[in-house]
């Protein structure tokens, strides 16, 4: 059964600085797609970026990017120069059976409360 | 606009009384799902549809019903709320088939907060 494990319960940064939130994955899958979400305080589900497990090159969306090691089944958010309203929840998620359309679910890790300071 | 609109926002009933949580997507998605959020458990699926009429338990779907009558709607129906179905839901939507790129992420309505005393 896939999987996700996101093990930073909580993490603090300095405004302006790189953060790393982590998250691996298992499957069994060889299709299948990486997703990152953001929650602020407000509740509503904010999609970041998306790694499909056959694309070679890394995924970045303006400040964001995926760290992608298939090898490892590791794929990391990397926020640049972080902002004070970067301060959420995050969420890795995958979905599995890209290809066929026969995967539909999104499976959810835990969740990191990324804090951001001044 | 591509949206996910979910009702109600807010919602507080009392054990027992049947309700609906409605949602509705205009973006012609052939995906819905039904999530939950609780703490510490991240989002859990409770029903999918992959299409009109066709709709599949998630990994959650005790004391929950869905139909998918149409394209666009896919309502959640609680017939007998329980204190434990107090939670955060989603409802989300999403193309049926990820393309090279992507293209496939799942859009999210607002959430309901749901509370059962």
């Amino acid at each position: 059964a896939q999987k996700i494990t996101q093990t930073q319960p909580g993490m603090f940064v300095q405004e302006k600085e790189a953060v790393t939130l982590d998250c691996t994955y298992d499957t069994s899958d060889q299709s299948y797609g990486l997703f990152w979400y953001k929650q602020p305080s407000s509740g509503e589900m904010i999609f970041l970026i998306y790694q499909g497990s056959y694309d070679e090159q890394n995924a970045t969306e303006g400040r964001y990017s995926l760290n992608f090691q298939k090898a490892r089944k590791s794929a990391n958010l990397v926020i640049s120069a972080s902002q004070l309203g970067d301060s959420a929840m995050y969420f890795c998620a995958m979905r599995e059976d890209i290809l066929t359309g026969g995967g539909n679910k999104l499976t959810f890790g835990t969740g990191t409360q990324l804090k951001v300071e001044l | 606009e591509a949206q996910v609109t979910q009702n109600p926002r807010y919602l507080i009933t009392v054990t027992g009384k049947k309700l609906t949580v409605t949602c509705s997507q205009n973006m012609n998605h052939e995906y819905m799902s039904w999530y939950r959020q609780d703490p510490g458990l991240g989002l859990r699926q409770i029903y999918y549809s992959m299409n009109v009429e066709v709709t599949d338990k998630g990994d959650v779907p005790e004391g929950y019903k869905v139909s998918r009558k149409e394209k666009r709607n896919f309502p959640l129906i609680l017939e007998s709320p329980s204190p434990n179905q107090t939670s955060l839901y989603f409802c989300a939507s999403s193309r049926a088939i990820l393309l090279q790129g992507g293209g496939t992420e799942a859009f999210f309505g607002q959430g309901t907060r749901l509370t059962v005393v």
